[in-house]
């Protein structure tokens, strides 16, 4: 299995530009999410899906939309990059066992932003 | 909502010293609280957990233990080595168990 697998690994925009960060998982997990890590601010969840067809926003969505056509894939768009959104993301995965069951979440190696 | 506060924020020790990393949590609705070890470039990785109904867990070197009355948890690592350098987060679930609440991460230099 290779996991989770983000891409690209390293990315510049200009503010403004539109993009889309990729996030795959072949474990048929069915919980995936989004996390943006900033120096001294640990871990910050910007939005999650439980399912295929189903999202929810995290601690931080704002200027960012996500969508989870299928269980494998979960990919982050920024429509409009700001330089506020110059961070590492991360995306994970774990399998759900049922409501208030929380099972050991599986991360991706990261992408780095950096928006101009 | 939850909020996960950790301690320290860095920490130094000798090859063969202990380490504590110590995090408080909010919502005494939590029920699972992971740590996670973060190497230079790479994603977390989960090193130990631990569920409300359980006191104390213990693999090898490292060991978590829960005071759900004081809602608090802390990582123990012993016998530390220059490879468990890296930077450690915990995290607590929220009460619908949807998503993880991080704390802020410690970084542990070991020296040999």
């Amino acid at each position: 299995n290779a996991g989770v697998t983000q891409t690209p690994k390293f990315q510049v925009l200009k503010t403004g530009q539109s993009m889309t960060l990729q996030c795959a998982q072949d474990m048929n997990h069915e919980y995936m999410s989004w996390y943006r890590q900033d120096p001294g601010m640990g871990l910050r969840l910007i939005h999650y899906s439980v399912g295929a067809g189903i999202t929810d926003q995290g601690e931080v969505p704002n200027g960012y939309n996500v969508s989870r056509s299928t269980t494998e894939d979960f990919p982050l768009r920024l429509l409009s990059a700001a330089p506020s959104q110059t961070s590492v993301y991360f995306c994970a995965s774990s399998y759900s066992s049922g409501q208030g069951e929380y099972n050991e979440q599986f991360f991706g190696p990261g992408t780095r932003l950096t928006v101009l | 909502g939850e909020n996960v506060e950790q301690h320290p924020s860095t920490l130094s020790v000798q090859e063969g010293d202990s380490a504590v990393i110590k995090c408080t949590y909010s919502d005494s609705a939590s029920n699972y609280f992971p740590w996670y070890k973060q190497e230079l470039g790479k994603g977390p990785q989960l090193i130990i957990d631990i569920r409300s109904n359980v006191g104390e867990k213990k693999d090898q070197r490292i060991a978590v233990t829960l005071n759900k009355t004081a809602k608090h948890f802390s990582l123990h690592i012993t016998e530390t080595q220059p490879e468990d350098s890296a930077v450690y987060f915990c995290a607590a679930s929220d009460q619908a168990g949807t998503a993880l609440i991080f704390g802020k991460g410690t970084t542990l230099s070991v020296s040999s």
